[in-house]
């Protein structure tokens, strides 16, 4: 299963953008990035996801790289309820979850 | 979107008590439900799949004698802690697919707290 890279922490100022990167270089073809996060003593919620193409939705923006080694999670205006742990996740979607591996992810905190 | 509800969201017991913890998808049907394992400032880990109607597959290292998984529905799976010690004082999280939903992003629940005096 292809494992990620993700720094282990991240500061960002309030309303600015936080741009969280991820390095998942032995993707496989048919392997999804996915992007949760967790608030504090709180159970993972989903961001989004995607395959090869640019994916945008309510809450982010997903840009993959050509080569899929690489993505960034962005969020366009952080604010302070954005401090979470930001876990990116390689997986083949519509399987189980025993390949769905958290590794240590990025703890993002949003500065006043 | 789909929802997973856990209760309790957390629990005090005594060493050598059993603890049981429930998981419920709300508005879909989940014939897979995974459970995971948290240690303070450490990431998540898989324990157990729980499968409706037929055993858990645990991971590796994880007892199953002491980690009781029911899936006796297709919207409730059940995580029993036995005999507990201080040691499995933890966070547990339950996660599952809707498999009508968009592509495979697993819904977890609001975690559990179990403390073991």
């Amino acid at each position: 299963d292809a494992k990620t890279t993700q720094p282990p922490s991240m500061d960002c100022a309030e309303g600015r953008a936080a741009n969280l990167p991820c390095n998942h270089s032995t993707i496989s073809g048919n392997e999804y990035v996915y992007w949760y996060r967790q608030i504090h003593s709180q159970g993972p919620q989903y961001i989004i996801h995607g395959l090869k193409n640019n994916e945008t939705n309510e809450m982010a923006s997903l840009i993959i790289t050509e080569d899929r080694k690489s993505s960034t999670l962005i969020l366009p205006h952080a604010t302070l309820r954005d401090t979470a742990v930001y876990y990116c996740i390689v997986r083949v979607p519509q399987t189980g979850a025993n390949n769905l591996f958290f590794g240590t992810g990025t703890r993002l905190t949003v500065i006043p | 979107g789909a929802v997973v509800s856990q209760h309790p969201s957390w629990v005090i017991c005594k060493s050598g008590t059993s603890v049981k913890i429930e998981c419920r998808s709300l508005d879909f049907q989940a014939t897979t439900m995974f459970w995971y394992r948290q240690f303070p400032k450490q990431s998540l880990m898989l324990m157990a799949t729980s499968n409706e109607g037929s055993k858990a597959t645990y991971e590796q290292g994880v007892e199953k004698d002491k980690f009781l998984i029911n899936h006796a529905s297709l919207t409730l799976s059940t995580l029993t802690v036995t005999s507990a010690h201080p040691e499995d004082s933890s966070f547990y999280i339950c996660s599952a697919r809707d498999p009508g939903g968009r592509t495979g992003e697993l819904f977890f629940g609001e975690g559990s707290r179990l403390t073991v005096l």
